[in-house]
């Protein structure tokens, strides 16, 4: 049963730094990774999804790496601003290829100060 | 592109009652999947459709069902709520890109139901 972790639980750092949220993975056996952003009582919103095949992605401030041998991910957060702060969420699909299931870690709750 | 969009937003009912949710996908988008989100057991996966079948159900009880239309669009239904089932359900829409999965395209969400079981 594939299992999702994420450390740290919270962060708060102040505006400007750069920083990097953990994504740990029990089943390396993943198609691809996807890293999601959830604002205070609203839905998710897609940042990066990493297909197995690939190390890197990248999207303006953000950038994420895959490394399935170990079973990690990280999503790194370049000059970080206070409008980061939310909810950064790991998933990644179902082992097995024909299931359509996404297992969540619990999210790195982030706070970036003024 | 219009994205996921959920109804309704907020709902308050109370322990015994049932309750429908509607999810409509983004157009073209054929898979749409359920998710309850609770402080305590985050996010979890309740089932998944395809051209109008359940493909996958994750570990909830019967009183959780759903079902998908022609046109895509979903529906869950909870009956006999209890207060355990209040929680944000969200909505998922993808592409299919056919046969075994190969390649799974970005999961889009949308902004939620929250269910409030008093």
């Amino acid at each position: 049963k594939q299992e999702v972790t994420q450390i740290p639980a919270a962060l708060s750092v102040p505006e400007g730094e750069n920083l990097v949220l953990n994504c740990s993975f029990t089943d390396s056996a993943i198609y691809n990774l996807q890293w999601f952003r959830q604002d205070p009582g609203k839905g998710l919103t897609s940042l990066l999804l990493i297909q197995s095949s690939q190390r890197e992605q990248t999207s303006g401030r953000l950038n994420a790496s895959l490394d399935k041998s170990s079973g990690r991910s990280t999503l790194y957060i370049a000059a970080s601003q206070p409008g980061d702060s939310a909810t950064y969420l790991c998933a990644v699909p179902n082992s097995g290829g024909s299931n359509y299931k996404l297992t969540f870690g619990k999210g790195t709750l982030l706070t970036v100060n003024p | 592109k219009a994205g996921v969009t959920q109804t309704p937003r907020y709902l308050i009912k109370t322990r015994g009652q049932q309750v429908t949710l509607s999810c409509s996908p983004i157009s073209g988008h054929r898979s749409v999947s359920w998710y309850q989100q609770t402080p305590g057991q985050g996010l979890q996966f309740l089932f998944e459709y395809f051209s109008e079948t359940q493909r996958n159900k994750g570990n909830f009880p019967g009183r959780f069902s759903g079902r998908q239309f022609s046109n895509s669009r979903s529906e869950m239904n909870v009956s006999t709520l209890e207060l355990g089932d209040s929680a944000l359900y969200l909505c998922a829409s993808s592409r299919y890109s056919g046969g075994t999965i190969l390649y799974w395209d970005t999961q889009y969400f949308g902004p939620g139901t929250r269910l409030t079981v008093l």
